[in-house]
C-alpha cells in the first residue's frame, strides 16, 4: 500500500514563526504535492513538484515555499506564519500518467496536519 | 477559475436508500476521474476512478457514471450506510500532465 507519512498532525505556532511541514513518500512517486482544505474551498493546490528540486506554484502559493531535496520527501514551508494560515494541509503524491490517454494515475493523501496560528 | 465543480455542499440521505452525489467539469482535455472520501481530520482516501473510455464503473455498492457530452459525473452509493456519511471529493486529471483538479466536496450524512 502506498503510504504518505506528515511528521505533524497538530501543531499550535504563533504569528511570525517559521513553520515547517514535512512529508515522506515510500512508493517512489515522481509528483509530490501541497494542498490545504477549507471549509467550502475544498482542496487548493499550493504548490506541487515533478522531480527532485523542481518545483511549481499552484493556486495559492502566497505565503508559503516549498523543498524537495530527495524524491521521496517534499516539505511545505510557512516563512512567517499568519493567522490565515490556519488550516489543514494535505501532502500527497502520484506517479506519472502512464502512456497514452486514459493511462490515469492516482493521488494518495497523507493524514493531514492541523496547523493553528495564534 | 474552477475547473471542478460539485453544486451540492451537502446531502442527506436513509440508510439503506440510495446517495447520488455530481460532479461537472469544464475542461474536455480531463480524461481520468478519480472521487475520494474524507472524513474529519483525516486525508482523503480514494475511492473509485474512471476512464473516458467508459461511461460507468463499479466496485461493490460505488458506482460512478461519466456523462462525457455533458462534462458531468456522478457517484451512485447502493445501499448507502452511515459509515457512508463523510466529506466527497471528485477530481480530474488529463493524460498529458500531472496535476489534479479537484471539487469543493459534498458534504454525505447517512441517517440510521
Amino acid at each position: 500500500d502506498v503510504k504518505v507519512t506528515q511528521s505533524s498532525r497538530y501543531l499550535v505556532k504563533r504569528t511570525g514563526e517559521k513553520v515547517f511541514l514535512e512529508c515522506v513518500q515510500d512508493m517512489d512517486h515522481e509528483n509530490m504535492f501541497w494542498y490545504r482544505q477549507d471549509p467550502g474551498l475544498g482542496l487548493r493546490l499550493i504548490y506541487f513538484s515533478y522531480d527532485v528540486k523542481m518545483k511549481e506554484k499552484g493556486d495559492i502559493p502566497e505565503g508559503y515555499s516549498v523543498s524537495r531535496e530527495k524524491k521521496e520527501r517534499f516539505s511545505l514551508i510557512l516563512e512567517s506564519a499568519s493567522t490565515n494560515q490556519t488550516s489543514m494541509y494535505l501532502c500527497a503524491s502520484s506517479t506519472n500518467p502512464g502512456t497514452g490517454v486514459n493511462s490515469g494515475n492516482t493521488i494518495y493523501f497523507g493524514e493531514g496536519s492541523w496547523l493553528t496560528v495564534v | 477559475d474552477q475547473q471542478v465543480k460539485q453544486n451540492s455542499p451537502s446531502l442527506s440521505v436513509q440508510e439503506g436508500r440510495i446517495s447520488i452525489l455530481n460532479c461537472d467539469y469544464t475542461n474536455s482535455m480531463f480524461d481520468y476521474f478519480l472521487w475520494y472520501k474524507k472524513y474529519p481530520a483525516e486525508g482523503p482516501t480514494f475511492l473509485i476512478s474512471i476512464s473516458s473510455i467508459k461511461d460507468k464503473n463499479e466496485d461493490g455498492r460505488f458506482t460512478v457514471f461519466l456523462n462525457k457530452s455533458a462534462k458531468h459525473l456522478s457517484l451512485h452509493i447502493v445501499p448507502s450506510q452511515p459509515g457512508d456519511s463523510a466529506v466527497y471529493f471528485c477530481a480530474a486529471s488529463a493524460w498529458s500532465g500531472n496535476q489534479f483538479y479537484f471539487g469543493t466536496g459534498t458534504s454525505l450524512t447517512v441517517i440510521p
